[in-house]
């Protein structure tokens, strides 16, 4: 049984630090891996998307890297800004029925 | 290019009570999913549509929780009575063709009280 782990559960940063988000799945047999963020009563919103074949992902500030291997994947966020502030969302396409498996997320403050 | 609608976002009722939410997808989007995310807790995928059929609906409770997409477009997620535990934000979202590796769009969703 696939399961999602994120680590750290929380994180408070000043602004301009580099920060690394990890993520770490029990079961390497994906289809894909998405970085989500999620701001409070709102939706959730799709940063990245690896494919199973692909090792990282940049959209901007943010990388995202993926290691099947070892059942990891990290999202790094440049250069923080207050507006960064949200929680963080992994989520791994995996299964026969197309399943996307979530992590309990990592709520993240970047303090001015 | 609009993106996922959802209504209402907020609902308050009674335990017992019933209670429907309405999701609008991407136009041209074929899947829709509904999630139920309790505070602190990752989604829970409860139902999963391809055009007007179900594809998965594993985790839904189906003795008061109903879905439908009658039209292969909008949809209605209901839940008849509810219970306090049913407190949740419900998700919709959506996707071209519900192929592998492919983004699913999220709606801003519907947060559920039930007193």
């Amino acid at each position: 049984k696939q399961e999602v782990t994120q680590i750290p559960a929380a994180l408070s940063v000043p602004e301009g630090e580099n920060l690394v988000l990890n993520c770490s799945f029990t079961d390497s047999a994906i289809y894909n891996l998405q970085w989500f963020r999620q701001d409070p009563g709102k939706g959730l919103t799709s940063l990245l998307l690896i494919q199973s074949s692909q090792r990282e992902q940049t959209s901007g500030r943010l990388n995202a890297s993926l290691d099947k291997s070892s059942g990891r994947s990290t999202l790094y966020i440049a250069a923080s800004q207050p507006g960064d502030s949200a929680t963080y969302l992994c989520a791994v396409g995996s299964g026969n029925n197309r399943k996307l498996i979530w992590g309990l997320g990592t709520s993240l403050a970047v303090n001015p | 290019e609009a993106g996922v609608a959802q209504s209402p976002r907020y609902k308050i009722i009674e335990k017992r009570q019933s209670v429907a939410f309405w999701c609008n997808p991407i136009s041209g989007h074929a899947t829709l999913y509904w999630y139920q995310q309790i505070l602190g807790q990752g989604p829970k995928l409860l139902i999963q549509f391809q055009n007007n059929g179900v594809v998965d609906d594993s985790q839904l409770p189906k003795d008061r929780f109903s879905a439908e997409r009658l039209k292969g477009v909008d949809s209605t997620l209901k839940i008849q009575p509810a219970k306090l535990e049913d407190s949740a934000v419900y998700l919709c979202a959506s996707s071209l063709a519900g192929a592998l590796g492919e983004t699913q769009y999220f709606g801003p969703g519907t947060r559920l009280l039930v007193l």
